[in-house]
């Protein structure tokens, strides 16, 4: 059974520039949420995802966005990145029952030169 | 707002003893969960153990348990019987309780923890 898959693992882009980052859940799960975890801090919540539409967001401009499919795998999208931007992003899914746990994926290094 | 304060920002304890990692939250609020997050090098946020605040009953996971105090709103983290493989970041989190899918975890700053041979 595959867990949370992200991708890509690394990924360096320009200031500027647009960036797409993947996120396939867990099986069975239809609820993705976003994280973004700087280098020495704790990862702060971007959005919620489910039934391919936003359900929650944290204190993100909107330069961050995103998307869920049918088939509930998301895409988090960050435009004209900042060097602030640079960071891990951590994707974590669960299903919309009550009390259903997050389990994250493995995360996608990006970093803005 | 909420908050999640982890003071201990590096510890380290001998394989096979015991280590309590601390961590004090702020809310106003009644009915929220508590959590104890793993990360290590592997990146990977593992969930180590869940407290709800309404249970009196500190959570236990085999070597790992709590001590929750909700009125000092404390929660602490033992690890029992260290093994090198706990050698990882550690992060305290906390979750309003709305119902539903789990979704906005407010994290501390971590507490590096190393497990020494």
């Amino acid at each position: 059974d595959a867990g949370v898959t992200q991708s890509p693992t690394h990924l360096i882009k320009t200031r500027g520039q647009q960036v797409t980052l993947r996120c396939s859940p867990k099986s069975g799960h239809d609820t993705v949420s976003w994280y973004q975890q700087a280098l020495g801090q704790g990862p702060q919540f971007i959005f919620q995802y489910y039934e391919e539409e936003e359900r929650q967001r944290g204190n993100f401009p909107d330069r961050f966005s995103g998307h869920q499919f049918p088939n509930y795998s998301s895409e988090l999208n960050v435009n004209a990145l900042l060097l602030g931007d640079s960071a891990l992003y951590l994707c974590a899914s669960s299903d919309s029952s009550y009390n259903s746990p997050l389990h994250f994926g493995n995360g996608t290094r990006l970093t803005v030169t | 707002a909420q908050t999640v304060t982890q003071s201990q920002p590096e510890m380290s304890v001998q394989e096979a003893e015991t280590v309590t990692l601390s961590c004090t939250y702020d809310t106003s609020e009644n009915n929220y969960y508590l959590f104890w997050y793993k990360q290590p090098p592997s990146r990977q946020m593992i969930l180590v153990i869940r407290q709800e605040a309404y249970k009196q009953q500190n959570a236990t996971e085999n070597r790992f348990s709590v001590n929750f105090q909700k009125a000092a709103k404390s929660f602490s983290l033992k690890i029992s019987d260290s093994q090198l493989g706990d050698t990882a970041m550690y992060f305290c989190a906390f979750m309003m309780n709305y119902g539903g899918s789990q979704g906005n975890l407010i994290f501390g700053k971590g507490t590096k923890l190393s497990v020494k041979p």
